[in-house]
């Protein structure tokens, strides 16, 4: 199936421990980003990678570091994870960015992250 | 990025048309109108998209107004699998920005 896959779909774990979220997409898309979806269901942008660079980082604590091995990866990795971590994490991707263009983004299907 | 206005929820009978406002007033000349939607606990899904003129698919239908300063999304035949939040976006850079959306309750 063509998509946007996420690894794991659940997480949890302990405050302080450093804790990986993988994504991957088999559009052939050279833009990938990642969301976060509070517990108040707000949808908000972290970073976007094109072509395994950084080209969006909206003031993100540095405990969370974007790794893009290549255009069709991107993974979150965080580090001393802190009770108000706890959220959804969604990748997303689609071809091509810039002012104006008319293309979707494909989502996957969420990690659930708890901090207990 | 122009910010959008949608009511926070509405209801729709099943098999009705379900009509989704949203106002953009300050929308500017290159940015889309984008429609997605979150079902419960899944992926945000994209529906359509459109700048200027009205566009159609197999999901709904986008009519943007001529000042394009508000569009209406519609599901001609809503079931209940249409149940979900929408979000209008307007976009202009290279990122989406999610506001609150409109929670749509489609019941029997």
């Amino acid at each position: 199936d063509t998509a946007v896959s996420q690894t794991p779909k659940y997480l949890v774990t302990q405050m302080g421990n450093d804790k990986s979220i993988k994504c991957e997409q088999n559009l052939g898309h050279d833009t990938m980003y990642w969301y976060k979806q509070d517990s108040k269901k707000f949808l908000k942008i972290m970073f976007s990678y094109n072509n395994k660079e950084l080209i969006i980082n909206e003031t993100v604590p540095n405990r969370f570091s974007p790794k893009s091995p290549d255009k069709a990866h991107l993974n979150l990795h965080i580090n001393s994870l802190e009770l108000g971590d706890s959220a959804v994490y969604f990748c997303a991707s689609s071809q091509g960015h810039g002012r104006g263009l008319g293309y979707g983004y494909t989502f996957g299907s969420g990690t659930r992250l708890t901090v207990v | 990025d122009a910010k959008t206005t949608q009511p926070p929820s509405m209801d729709c009978a099943e098999g009705r048309a379900a009509n989704l406002p949203c106002n953009h007033s300050t929308i500017s000349g290159n940015e889309y109108v984008y429609w997605y939607r979150q079902i419960h606990s899944q992926g945000p899904q994209y529906i359509i998209h459109g700048l200027k003129n009205n566009e159609t698919n197999e999901m709904a239908s986008l009519i943007i107004t001529e000042d394009r300063k508000s569009s209406t999304l519609i599901l001609p035949h809503a079931t209940l699998r249409d149940t979900a939040v929408y979000y209008c976006i307007v976009r202009g850079t290279d990122k989406l920005i999610f506001g609150t959306g409109t929670r749509l309750q489609v019941f029997p």
